[in-house]
C-alpha cells in the first residue's frame, strides 16, 4: 500500500487567492511526523512546513497551513494569497517514529499559479 | 552557510560507465540520506549513512549501487555500468543528528544523471 498519496498531479490556482493539495497518508506507527516540501523547476526541495502526529493545533508557517485531519489521515497543504513564484511541484512527505531513517513521500502535485 | 551541496549538478554517463555523484552534507551535519527522484515521480529512499556507517541501504539495489560517507570528505552515491534506467534525479539530504520523526531534512539540489 503507498504511503502517501496524492490524488491531484496538477492544480491551477488565480493569482492571490488560496490553493489547497490533498495529501492522505498510511501508517500504524502511532507517532509520525508529515512535512511538506516545494520543488521550483530549478530543482531543489524547500522544507515548507510540518506537522506532528500528536499536535493538537494545525501547523502554520506564513502563507502555508496544514490541514492535519488525524481520523481520515489526511494533511492537506494550504496555501493563502497564491503568488507566481508559487508555481512547482509540491511534495507531501512523512515519517514514521519505529522507522525514522527514511521519508515516505508522495508522487507531488505540479501548482500553476495563473496571473 | 552553506546548504547541501551536491556535484555535479547534470552528469551525462555512457551505457556500462560509472557515476559518481558527490554530496557535502551542511556545516555540523553527520548524517547523511541518499534519494532518486524518476521522472514524474516521488523521491525514494535509497541509503542513510553516518560518518563512516551505512545504517540503513534498505532502498539500494543489490547490485552496481554502492554510497559511502568517510570520515573525511563528501558523501559518494556510486553506480557502477551505469544502465539508461537509472536515469533520474539523485539527491542527498542531511540532518545535525540521529533521525527522528520530526526532523526535517535539507536537501541538496539534486544530481540530474542521464545514462546514453
Amino acid at each position: 500500500a503507498q504511503k502517501i498519496t496524492q490524488t491531484q498531479p496538477g492544480m491551477f490556482v488565480q493569482e492571490k487567492e488560496a490553493v489547497t493539495l490533498d495529501c492522505t497518508y498510511d501508517t500504524s506507527d502511532p507517532s509520525y511526523g508529515l512535512f511538506w516540501y516545494k520543488q521550483p523547476s530549478s530543482g531543489e526541495m524547500i522544507f515548507l512546513i510540518y506537522q506532528g502526529s500528536y499536535d493538537q493545533q494545525n501547523a502554520t508557517e506564513g502563507r502555508y497551513s496544514l490541514n492535519f485531519q488525524k481520523a481520515r489521515k489526511s494533511a492537506n497543504l494550504v496555501i493563502s494569497a497564491s503568488q507566481l513564484g508559487d508555481s512547482a511541484m509540491y511534495f507531501c512527505a512523512m515519517r514514521e517514529e519505529y522507522n525514522f531513517n527514511k521519508f515516505y513521500f508522495g508522487s507531488g502535485t505540479k501548482l500553476n499559479v495563473k496571473p | 552557510n552553506a546548504g547541501v551541496m551536491q556535484n555535479p549538478r547534470h552528469l551525462v554517463r555512457r551505457r556500462g560507465q560509472e557515476a559518481r555523484l558527490r554530496c557535502s552534507p551542511m556545516k555540523g551535519h553527520s548524517h547523511v540520506y541518499w534519494y532518486r527522484q524518476l521522472p514524474e515521480e516521488g523521491l525514494k529512499f535509497m541509503v542513510y549513512l553516518q560518518k563512516e556507517n551505512i545504517i540503513d541501504e534498505s532502498g539500494m539495489p543489490k547490485e552496481r549501487f554502492s554510497a559511502e560517507f568517510p570520515k573525511e570528505g563528501p558523501s559518494i552515491l556510486r553506480i557502477q555500468q551505469v544502465v539508461r534506467g537509472d536515469s533520474a534525479a539523485y539527491f542527498c539530504a542531511s540532518s545535525p543528528r540521529q533521525g527522528h520523526k520530526d526532523t526535517e531534512a535539507f536537501f541538496g539540489q539534486g544530481t540530474r544523471l542521464t545514462v546514453v
